[in-house]
């Protein structure tokens, strides 16, 4: 059964740096692909950027400087850190596995985890 | 990037009716369109990708049409459960980039 679960702080301080972890099952990350996909309340989701199956990443332009993703196998996690988090960052925050190799469309997406930023 | 407009926010149907949603981008994307259902307090679920192909498990009453800058989801006969938000994504070019969601209420 394939499941992502995000977690992560729920409340960040501006200008801080945010970490959340995807632990994922039912799955390898060295077949699959996982995107981090962020949604403000009330707004459309907006992608973040890919842990390719290989290894390799890929990032939103708007967001390239301050993300970064980042995976441990062996423990079947994703990563992302982003710095520098304002007060629009606020947001529910998904991991998704993309439905085939560079199909760029997501068949799995993680509950999310709730991100305030605020002081 | 390309922009994907959702132009109607909320539509309300009953059981039984037809309803279609609709989704414009910015410029052509072939048919790299997918459409995803979120209901409140579960996970997002793909319906359709390639414009017009069902994901395993969606019920033959949701449809897909459309390509280009144009495309259209459609509900047939609509089930209590089909309550929700439904957001198109174009996977032309990166960044994939949403639609802003149209929320689909059942009278």
């Amino acid at each position: 059964q394939v499941q992502l679960k995000e977690s992560g702080p729920g409340l960040v301080q501006p200008s801080e740096t945010l970490s959340l972890t995807c632990t994922v099952s039912g799955f390898s990350l060295t077949s699959y692909s996982v995107s981090w996909v962020r949604q403000p309340s009330g707004k459309g989701p907006e992608w973040m950027g890919r842990m390719w199956y290989d290894g390799d990443t890929a990032y939103n332009s708007a967001l390239k400087s301050r993300l970064s993703i980042s995976r441990d196998t062996s423990k079947n996690q994703v990563f992302l850190k982003m710095n520098s988090l304002q007060t629009d960052d606020t947001g529910t925050y998904y991991c998704t596995r993309e439905a085939t190799v560079a199909s760029y469309y997501f068949d799995y997406w993680g509950q999310g985890v709730m991100v305030t930023v605020s002081s | 990037d390309v922009q994907m407009t959702q132009s109607l926010s909320y539509l309300a149907a009953s059981p039984g009716e037809s309803v279609s949603i609709s989704c414009k981008a910015s410029k052509s994307i072939s048919n790299y369109l997918a459409w995803y259902q979120q209901k409140p307090g579960e996970a997002y679920k793909l319906l359709i990708y390639s414009g017009s192909t069902l994901q395993s498990g969606t019920p033959s009453r949701f449809s897909g049409s459309g390509s280009g800058t144009d495309f259209t989801l459609t509900i047939r006969s609509l089930e209590p459960e089909d309550f929700g938000l439904y957001y198109c994504q174009q996977y032309y070019e990166k960044p994939l980039t949403f639609g802003s969601g149209t929320k689909l209420e059942i009278k």
